[in-house]
């Protein structure tokens, strides 16, 4: 059974903190991997995609893969009370037309 | 920017109605999915196609049938609503397997409540 795991939380963070968000996965053949923000009530939105081990940064988001170990995380500098949302880490399966979808990691940025 | 629409953001149904979840995509996406998504569970794969008239089973496909007819559009079937069908249902959409970026995106969702 292929899996995504993440922490439920909630994470709580004081406005303007780093939050750091990790996920594992089991399937080693998986090559794309997702963050999705999704706000109660509305649907996923992507916020980023990572391809290859290491850092990719887009403003104050930064994915972080290393694919040894299976661990996928998304850091968030200067934490915003917007930013309070649930985060869902996404892996594609080995035949790679599917994404396999963590519960999502609840996070909460206090003001 | 690409847009994926569905056709309702709340719809309520009877125990035993058939029911047509509607999503049409704007980007030529040659993938589409359908999953729900359910307090405690997470997001589900129902159903998705990949080409026209060309479908494969998720997860979860019972009670469950899809039809794609067109490459923008991919249609979601309650054969027979049951009250264990309530839930929040989102389409997606994605470039074709192996491409260089494969994300999915969605659309607003259809929060479906059946009595």
């Amino acid at each position: 059974q292929k899996e995504v795991e993440q922490n439920s939380g909630p994470l709580s963070v004081p406005e303007g903190a780093i939050a750091s968000l990790n996920c594992t996965y089991s399937d080693r053949g998986s090559q794309s991997f997702f963050w999705y923000r999704q706000y109660s009530g509305k649907s996923p939105e992507l916020i980023m995609s990572i391809y290859s081990n290491g850092d990719k940064e887009d403003g104050r988001f930064t994915a972080q893969l290393n694919k040894a170990s299976q661990y996928v995380s998304l850091l968030i500098r200067d934490s915003q009370p917007s930013d309070s949302a649930t985060y869902l880490c996404a892996v594609n399966d080995q035949a790679g037309t599917a994404l396999i979808f963590g519960k999502g990691t609840t996070l909460s940025v206090s003001s | 920017d690409v847009k994926v629409t569905q056709s309702s953001r709340y719809l309520v149904k009877r125990t035993g109605e058939k029911v047509f979840l509607e999503c049409v995509q704007d980007m030529d996406h040659e993938n589409m999915f359908w999953y729900r998504q359910d307090p405690g569970l997470g997001l589900r794969l129902i159903y998705f196609s990949y080409d026209v008239k060309m479908k494969e089973k998720g997860d979860i496909p019972e009670g469950y049938s899809v039809s794609r007819e067109k490459k923008e559009r991919f249609s979601l079937i309650l054969e027979s609503a049951s009250t264990n069908q309530t839930s929040m249902y989102l389409c997606a959409s994605s470039p074709p397997t192996g491409s260089v970026l494969y994300e999915q995106y969605f659309g607003p969702g259809t929060r479906l409540t059946v009595t």
